[in-house]
């Protein structure tokens, strides 16, 4: 049973650039979240994505962008690249409970270097 | 809000006891816990959630208080295994699915 898995592992963009981050989830999960993790910090909150819709997003601006395929899987746009932008992106996948969260299983991450 | 973790770090020696402590400014209805190695992903510990239920796959403890907005997590007999950061994350109850973590607690358990 694969777990969560993003591509690509690693990447390096310059300034202004356009990035897309790519997640599948768990065999049965439902929902995935987006979380980013600067070095030496936790992960923030993004958004989470279920029934391909955005359900939650957390305190970042518009150029992050996100989508959910029919089959669960999702994809994380980050546009107009900024210096601060270079962090791990972990995707996180779980199934939808009716009042919590519930476990998230997550990615290995992207780790992304602006330039 | 990001909940806040303390201490910031922690060194133990195999068979030592350490506690984590995690509280927010919100009134909370779950929290969650979260181990990450150097260079891996995080991996769930435990939840807890308002009105007692917990929910883990370890022999770690953790307790939650609901009043105080505070929860604790217990390492009793620290393992080697047990290092790595470990993260609270906190939902309120208008807010479902979205999981704050705080900015971590860092373990180390020496031999």
């Amino acid at each position: 049973d694969a777990g969560v898995t993003q591509s690509p592992t690693h990447l390096i963009k310059t300034r202004g650039q356009q990035v897309t981050l790519r997640c599948s989830p768990k065999s049965g999960h439902d929902t995935v979240s987006w979380y980013q993790q600067a070095l030496g910090q936790g992960p923030q909150f993004i958004f989470q994505y279920y029934e391909e819709e955005e359900r939650q997003r957390g305190n970042f601006p518009d150029r992050f962008s996100g989508h959910q395929f029919p089959n669960y899987s999702s994809e994380l746009n980050v546009n107009a690249l900024l210096l601060g932008d270079s962090a791990l992106y972990l995707c996180a996948s779980s199934y939808r409970l009716a009042d919590n969260t519930g476990e998230l299983f997550f990615g290995e991450g992207s780790r992304l270097t602006v330039l | 809000q990001q909940p806040v973790q303390s201490p910031q770090a922690v060194i133990l020696r195999e068979g030592e006891d350490a506690v984590i402590n995690c509280s927010s400014s919100k009134a909370l209805y779950s929290v969650h816990w979260y181990r990450q190695k150097h260079g891996e992903a995080p991996v769930f510990l435990m939840i807890l959630l308002k009105g007692g239920e917990q929910k883990g796959h370890e022999k770690i403890s953790a307790s939650f208080n609901e009043k105080k907005q505070q929860s604790s997590l217990y390492l009793t007999a620290s393992q080697l295994s047990y290092s790595g950061t470990y993260f609270c994350g906190t939902e309120t109850p208008d807010s479902w699915g979205k999981l704050q973590f705080g900015a971590g607690t860092q373990v180390v358990v020496t031999p």
